[in-house]
């Protein structure tokens, strides 16, 4: 019930394009979810995360698209560019700040081709 | 920008030596963390500290590991006697309002 289930492993796309990940998630009790993206020898940077009382945070070309009903989020990065390839990691935790315990997906290797 | 940065960036080590990793948090951070990752799999949680003690720890945290915040601005991660399977990257983070930052990792390898 810890477990965050995260698809595809794997994604090739070509520049400009949208890249979309999913995520999905057995535990109610999660209530902060955040996608983490990691660069070959870095570690993870919180790139953009919501919470579950609201159903759709854009940053930029970053967009969280989240479903309580159906326990799963995604993340859709438009005009997807190289330098966007990297590791990308769904998370869920729970808590109202300071001591959140995140249980991460198994990551996304995203590949954007010029 | 602050950051969280760990040291050393790379350790080899035979198994059944003990190994210390080290991290300072960001400043003003009170909640502290050590996550692992063996190499291509997720980023798993380890421990989490808060106000000089475990506030929880995972069940690979078992006896072997120990955390420690010696001086009020490190924060260390000690394995008393290194096994092949803890061979993996070893990442701290802290966390002020809600949002982890984490350092670029220590990677453990172990002969």
């Amino acid at each position: 019930q810890q477990q965050v289930k995260q698809s595809p492993q794997s994604l090739i796309v070509q520049k400009g394009g949208i890249s979309i990940i999913n995520c999905a998630y057995e535990n109610t009790a999660f209530d902060y979810f955040p996608w983490y993206q990691q660069f070959p020898g870095k570690g993870p940077a919180l790139l953009i995360a919501i919470r579950p009382d609201v159903s759709e945070k854009k940053e930029g070309r970053f967009t969280i698209s989240f479903n309580k009903s159906a326990k799963q989020f995604s993340l859709h990065i438009m005009d997807s560019q190289p330098g966007d390839s990297a590791t990308y990691f769904c998370a869920a935790s729970m808590g109202q700040g300071g001591s959140e315990k995140l249980v991460f997906g198994k990551g996304t290797k995203l590949t954007v081709n010029p | 920008e602050p950051e969280v940065t760990q040291t050393p960036s790379h350790q080899v080590t035979q198994m059944g030596q003990e190994v210390i990793l080290r991290c300072v948090p960001i400043s003003n951070h009170l909640y502290f963390y050590w996550y692992r990752q063996i190499l291509g799999q997720k980023v798993e949680f380890l421990v989490s500290f808060y106000n000089n003690e475990i506030s929880e720890k995972s069940e690979i945290f078992d006896d072997q590991f120990s955390v420690e915040r010696p001086d009020g601005s490190n924060f260390t991660l000690k394995i008393r006697s290194t096994k092949l399977e803890d061979s993996a990257m070893y990442f701290c983070a802290s966390n002020a309002y809600g949002e982890l930052f984490f350092g670029e990792g220590s990677r453990l390898t172990v002969l």
